[in-house]
């Protein structure tokens, strides 16, 4: 059964990067048949798409975060990670990773890590 | 970009109740539309994709209609675990983009 789960530090302060990764288990990051995608959401708000990735390493981004968005893969440790630099207060939200089937909705997601902006 | 607009933002409805939660896409995207439950402090759950099809293990209590730009979630007989925020989701191409959620409340 396939699992992600999503590390990385719980507090940020304002201009640095913040820095994920997503760990998945019970199958290979490495197939054509997955995209890998990020989404995030504010306390108390919606949902943001933020960026996806192909095995091969094609990347799609949010154009709204494009400048500061970068998602990469690491096949070696089955996992993928997400780069957002320069964050301000308004990038405080709940982190998702996800796996998205080609062609399909996002079907898979992990718990979730909540990253809080702050000096 | 394309735009959905999720209508109504918040419900509230008894338990046994029938309600429909409607999402509007601003161009057309076919039916590549997803619908997703999320409960307080947990993930997303896919519950809809191709804008009707089930999930597997998601009850038949739920089902999803509409092509094009007009979508509708139904939820026949809400039972207390069906009192969530739902948001659709179209995934026609990048960028991905989320209805603003709909806060389903107990009356």
């Amino acid at each position: 059964q396939l699992q992600l789960q999503e590390s990385g530090p719980g507090l940020v302060k304002p201009s640095e990067t913040l820095s994920l990764t997503c760990t998945v288990s019970g199958g290979s990051i490495s197939s054509s048949t997955y995209f890998w995608a990020w989404i995030r959401q504010p306390p108390g708000k919606g949902l943001e798409w933020i960026a996806s990735i192909l095995y091969t390493g094609t990347t799609y981004y949010n154009s709204s975060l494009k400048s500061r968005v970068t998602i990469s893969l690491d096949t070696s440790k089955n996992q993928f990670s997400l780069n957002l630099s320069s964050v301000t207060a308004t990038d405080t939200a709940v982190y998702y990773c996800a796996r998205r089937p080609n062609g399909f909705a996002l079907d898979i997601w992990g718990q979730g890590t909540m990253v809080t902006v702050s000096s | 970009d394309i735009q959905m607009t999720q209508s109504p933002s918040s419900l509230s409805a008894s338990v046994g109740d029938k309600i429909t939660i409607t999402c509007r896409a601003s161009q057309d995207i076919n039916k590549f539309l997803a619908w997703f439950q999320q409960k307080p402090g947990k993930a997303p759950k896919s519950l809809i994709y191709a804008a009707s099809s089930l999930q597997s293990g998601v009850p038949s209590k739920f089902s999803g209609s509409g092509s094009g730009t007009d979508f509708t979630l139904t939820i026949s007989s809400l039972q207390p675990e069906d009192f969530a925020t739902y948001y659709c989701l179209h995934y026609n191409y990048y960028p991905l983009t989320f209805g603003g959620g709909t806060k389903v409340e107990i009356k």
